[in-house]
């Protein structure tokens, strides 16, 4: 079946733009995470959801970051004011429950902001 | 959640067994053990987990010390394709309340060579 898709794949951005990264996670999946990769690092969490529970947001780096996901389906991570630190590949995740042990990952977006 | 400790690097000739080891000295009773791995350009890859018995799946095997404090991914018969980044990630059994945010270390490159 498709896995956890994310678009755009690759996005090029002027510092102080605001950019808006979309994931489409598996269905049926209840829990859906974003993460942030920087260049030679590991994974970063940044938010989780899980069905209409509140989301846990300990990782959002600072107020410029958000997120927002509609139901059980896609979700949106938004950038306002770009910095050039936060170029970095952002990458989905999702699992059938929160509970569960395996999360699928998505291909990421190629975040550069010039 | 435990942090983990890995090697940097690792090299292994096509054919033999690569064995990858984490050190996990912090490690509670009731955390597990998970390993990712993420090929170049591509997201992370569920792997196998344990708790403390050893596992085996259709992808590698798991062993994990009596103490629980280290523990080696075995890939039986390493290929090309297995060349990759190996993360060992020490977290908490997921309830409903806790999420599953995966806490990913810089991780061993496995490079398997011809």
């Amino acid at each position: 079946g498709a896995g956890v898709s994310q678009s755009p794949s690759n996005k090029v951005t002027e510092k102080g733009k605001d950019v808006e990264l979309r994931c489409d996670p598996i269905s049926g999946h209840t829990a859906l995470y974003w993460y942030r990769q920087r260049l030679g690092q590991g994974l970063e969490f940044l938010i989780y959801f899980q069905g209409n529970s509140a989301p846990d947001k300990s990782g959002l780096p600072s107020d410029r970051f958000s997120a927002e996901r509609t139901g059980e389906s896609v979700s949106t991570l938004t950038i306002q004011r770009t910095q050039q630190e936060d170029s970095a590949v952002y990458l989905c995740a999702s699992s059938p429950r929160p509970y569960q042990e395996t999360q699928y990952f998505g291909p990421g977006t190629r975040l550069l902001v010039l | 959640d435990a942090k983990t400790t890995q090697p940097t690097s690792m090299d292994c000739a096509e054919g033999r067994a690569a064995n990858l080891p984490c050190n996990h000295s912090t490690i509670s009773g009731n955390e597990y053990v998970y390993w990712y791995r993420q090929i170049h350009s591509q997201g992370p890859q569920y792997i196998i987990h344990g708790l403390k018995n050893n596992e085996t799946n259709e992808m590698a095997s798991l062993i994990i010390t009596e103490d629980r404090k280290s523990s080696t991914l075995i890939l039986p018969h390493a290929t090309l394709r297995d060349t990759a980044v190996y993360y060992c990630i020490v977290r908490v059994a997921q309830s409903y309340n806790q999420g599953g945010k995966l806490i990913f270390g810089q991780g061993t490159e496995l490079s398997v060579k011809p």
